[in-house]
């Protein structure tokens, strides 16, 4: 079974610095991993994926993130957060690649203060 | 064209109410998702649609009907439902079937059942 884990409920970061949003897996075989993110009262946008290839992977946004096979990771990276990136982040994995269901983390939510 | 829409944006019904919620993509996807999603709470799979066909029907209670009339139209069928069916419900399409393909959003339809 496939599982991934979103250790902080809540990241806070002010504009301009860093934004690092957790995620580790746990997969049997090879994962694709995703990051997709809520904005309030809206759907789910997808921002990025890993499925195979070089482990870093950037995306819309000015997001990126590296797959950490070592680690299980797949942490979300943005170097310079803007206050539009406050939002509810959630990380996915599928264990192959023509299943059809995604295990998705708790979410996590980011607010970027002024 | 990358948008899903849904409609209606929100609905209240009944527990004796039959009512039912309408998604449409124009994308050429060919595969279509019900979610049902809770407050802060990362999204449920219902029901895959793979190449109009159900493909996937993740234990859903009867009271859930979903119906997809063509490529681009997916409909989900609302009968005698509970208080506890309050949910957003979110549709989403990919590509191709699989989750190696990024799935694309719809803003969701806020249900209450009163």
């Amino acid at each position: 079974a496939q599982s991934v884990a979103q250790p902080e409920d809540q990241v806070k970061v002010a504009e301009g610095n860093p934004l690092t949003v957790k995620c580790t897996y746990s997969v049997s075989g090879n994962p694709y991993l995703f990051w997709y993110v809520q904005y309030p009262n809206r759907g789910l946008q997808f921002l990025l994926k890993y499925i195979t290839g070089d482990n870093l992977v950037k995306g819309s946004y000015g997001f990126e993130a590296e797959f950490n096979k070592s680690q299980t990771s797949f942490h979300l990276k943005k170097p310079s957060a803007l206050v539009s990136d406050s939002a509810l982040y959630f990380c996915a994995v599928s264990p192959r690649i023509n299943d059809y269901k995604l295990s998705f983390g708790a979410g996590t939510t980011v607010t970027v203060r002024a | 064209d990358t948008e899903v829409t849904q409609t209606p944006k929100h609905l209240v019904m009944g527990m004796t109410n039959k009512k039912s919620l309408k998604c449409e993509q124009h994308m050429g996807h060919r595969a279509m998702y019900w979610y049902k999603q809770k407050a802060k709470k990362p999204p449920e799979l219902m029901f895959v649609y793979s190449y109009e066909k159900l493909s996937i029907n993740e234990s859903v209670p009867s009271r859930f009907s979903p119906e997809c009339p063509n490529s681009s139209l997916l409909n989900l069928h609302l009968h005698a439902l509970q208080p506890e069916d309050s949910a957003l419900y979110l549709c989403a399409s990919s590509h191709e079937p699989g989750t190696a393909y990024e799935q694309y959003f719809g803003p969701g339809t806020r249900l209450t059942v009163t």
